[in-house]
């Protein structure tokens, strides 16, 4: 089983619709949470951090975590064309550990 | 704001060179990382280290050594490279705690022919 999975895609969405990208973890120690964009040819860039369970809004990007059900997501409100990406989740595990998952694919469709 | 820099980002190398990946980060982090990522199979942790002079092995360390002889520097070395190694390679650090992030450098872009 993989520590941290995220459903591949790609996600299609049209612009100003909600994009809602998901992942799931497998060690319940788990404290901090991430959530980071790559452009094709680039390297991740952090767009979020989450640590404690409900919603943590930053701008048009909101994640939520439940560490219950050890799911983490991250909802783009009013998709645009730039926000077509790779969306990688991360984990920070027991012993200071990250875990990635294999991204993401989300294209906004104009 | 923290900058992680990799000296090379476009790289060509022949089969059997000995190739050398520097990295540097600039925020005095603890921790550093070397990772790969080909399509598909997202990041893959090749070496870290916690310290100078301190290196732990990641999933994939087969064909590759590091060094960190300083706190800011972490270099991945590919004793003889193969085309199977040509790849992204990604350097990060961060520091030890809860909430401490990882951040990237821009990635190196290795071909091996």
């Amino acid at each position: 089983q993989k520590e941290v999975e995220q459903n591949s895609g790609p996600l299609s969405v049209p612009e100003g619709a909600i994009a809602s990208l998901n992942c799931t973890y497998s060690d319940r120690g788990s404290q901090s949470f991430f959530w980071y964009r790559q452009y094709s040819g680039k390297s991740p860039e952090l767009i979020m951090s989450i640590y404690s369970n409900g919603d943590k809004e930053d701008g048009r990007f909101t994640a939520q975590l439940n560490k219950a059900s050890q799911y983490v997501s991250l909802l783009i409100r009013d998709s645009q064309p730039s926000d077509s990406a790779t969306y990688l989740c991360a984990v920070m595990g027991t012993g200071n550990q990250f875990y990635f998952g294999t991204g993401t694919s989300l294209t906004v469709i104009p | 704001d923290v900058k992680v820099t990799q000296s090379s980002r476009y790289l060509v190398k022949r089969t059997g060179e000995k190739v050398f990946l520097e990295c540097v980060q600039d925020m005095d982090h603890e921790n550093m990382f070397w990772y790969r990522q080909d399509p598909g199979l997202g990041l893959r942790l090749i070496y870290f280290s916690y310290d100078v002079k301190m290196k732990e092995k990641g999933d994939i360390p087969e064909g590759y050594s590091v060094s960190r002889e300083k706190k800011e520097r972490f270099s991945l070395i590919l004793e003889s490279a193969s085309t199977n190694q040509t790849s992204m390679y990604l350097c990060a650090s961060s520091v030890f705690g809860l909430g401490n992030t990882i951040y990237f450098g821009e990635g190196s872009w290795l071909t091996v022919v």
